[in-house]
């Protein structure tokens, strides 16, 4: 399968645990973006990547959230102290540079007890 | 600031025609999406459409662009159940501009009948 994984499908975590995210992007894709998903929402933006480079946050990564992208290949996304609004769907997508499409994965749904 | 709006819900009988409506505020859009969400999965890309162009037919998806209105419309041909979903109109400033991000709309959520 060549598309974008995302790793786990589901978690669930107590309030104030830590969790951290993996999606592995198409290979040849050199953007990887995040988004979050809240129920009855469309997806926001959350930050951006360019092969390792992280170029772009939105105002709604709060300091408790950081994403790596260490060899430009998968990234990872961390929320620290986990809150009961984190709760959501995360999505991750890629794209090439000069390509309009970004492919999706299923995303990682979180739930904060 | 951006905002992106969506009517709710549609329901419409297998056969017939859909239209999904999406307007948009950000006048310096230059690509209009509309992806598919399908329940437990990620977003599909139907199709987009460039700022310079009105039309865009592509087999049962038709999208019109009114840019003076800033109104994007979504017609799918002959409905099917397997058309139910929910759809979400999108819009970005192009990959070649500060990294292509999009910003979403609430997503409409289509019920085809049969």
């Amino acid at each position: 399968d060549t598309g974008v994984s995302q790793n786990p499908r589901h978690k669930i975590t107590k309030r104030g645990q830590n969790v951290t995210f993996r999606c592995d992007p198409i290979s040849e894709h050199n953007r990887l973006y995040w988004y979050r998903q809240t129920l009855g929402q469309g997806p926001e933006f959350l930050t951006y990547f360019q092969n390792e480079a992280q170029l772009e946050k939105s105002r709604l990564l709060s300091d408790r959230f950081s994403a790596e992208r260490p060899k430009g290949s998968f990234s990872t996304l961390e929320i620290q102290r986990t809150e009961q609004g984190d709760s959501a769907m995360y999505l991750c997508a890629s794209s090439r540079n000069i390509d309009n499409e970004q492919f999706f994965g299923p995303g990682t749904r979180l739930t904060v007890l | 600031g951006e905002d992106v709006e969506q009517s709710l819900f549609l329901s419409v009988r297998e056969g017939d025609s859909s239209v999904i409506n999406c307007t948009y505020t950000d006048s310096s859009s230059t690509y209009l999406y509309w992806y598919k969400q399908e329940p437990g999965a990620g977003l599909q890309l139907l199709t987009y459409i460039f700022s310079n162009m009105d039309m865009k037919q592509d087999q049962r998806l038709t999208v019109l662009l009114n840019k003076k209105d800033k109104h994007l419309s979504l017609r799918i041909a002959d409905t099917q159940t397997g058309d139910s979903a929910i759809y979400f109109c999108a819009e970005s400033m192009g990959p070649r501009n500060a990294g292509n991000m999009l910003t979403f709309g609430g997503g409409t959520r289509l019920m085809v009948k049969p």
